[in-house]
């Protein structure tokens, strides 16, 4: 069945570091992508999505790379700050056109 | 200010009891959405809608339903039926189905006791 994974349960960077938080996906049929901010008791909040046509889209401090050779997406995080601990999530549309979300990775940035 | 409304923040339920959720958005959104969210897990969807008067069920439809009578609402019903309730619930609106950025509510967290 579909299946969108993580790599890494957690991740802990340090303030102003880079973050790159990575996820596999198992429908190479998927023509649509997102990542999600989930803060702790909130619902989740768009930061990017990409199309199957591109391979990289940029937003502010924030850019997302996709490998469809090996069903690969990572979301990268530029000078990483306090507020950028959460959940992130990324999701495929798949085959059903329904939205599949991964297990996510917990960003953890220390001072 | 537009966006998706959900309530009560925190809900508790008595065992055997069916309970509502409220979802409301004023984003002139076509698809709705619900999502139940277990404690470090993703999201599973549990029924959604792609347009006024329809609805269809999602990946773990048992002991849920909805409604869509109106275009901004889409109440979610826990029913005794549910075997584990308890969760985090969000609801999400999209423009179109499937593939446009579904925006989410701030859910709400369901207890039961």
């Amino acid at each position: 069945g579909e299946s969108v994974g993580l790599h890494l349960p957690t991740l802990s960077v340090q303030e102003g570091d880079n973050s790159i938080i990575n996820c596999a996906y198992s429908n190479s049929a998927s023509d649509y992508f997102i990542w999600y901010k989930q803060e702790s008791g909130k619902g989740p909040q768009f930061i990017i999505d990409i199309r199957s046509n591109m391979d990289k889209r940029q937003g502010q401090r924030v850019t997302v790379l996709l490998n469809k050779t090996v069903k690969h997406l990572s979301l990268q995080i530029a000078a990483t700050q306090p507020g950028d601990s959460a959940v992130y999530f990324c999701a495929e549309v798949g085959g059903a056109q329904k939205l599949v979300f991964g297990q996510g990775t917990r960003l953890t940035i220390n001072p | 200010d537009g966006g998706i409304t959900q309530s009560p923040k925190y809900l508790f339920r008595k065992e055997g009891q069916n309970v509502t959720l409220s979802c409301e958005q004023n984003l002139n959104h076509d698809a709705m959405y619900w999502y139940r969210q277990d404690p470090g897990q993703g999201l599973r969807l549990i029924y959604y809608s792609q347009i006024v008067n329809d609805f269809q069920k999602g990946d773990i439809a048992e002991g849920y339903s909805v409604s869509r009578e109106k275009k901004e609402s889409f109440p979610l019903t826990v029913t005794s039926a549910q075997k584990n309730p308890t969760a985090f619930y969000l609801c999400a609106s999209s423009i179109g189905w499937a593939r446009h950025e579904q925006f989410f509510g701030p859910g709400t967290r369901l207890t039961v006791l």
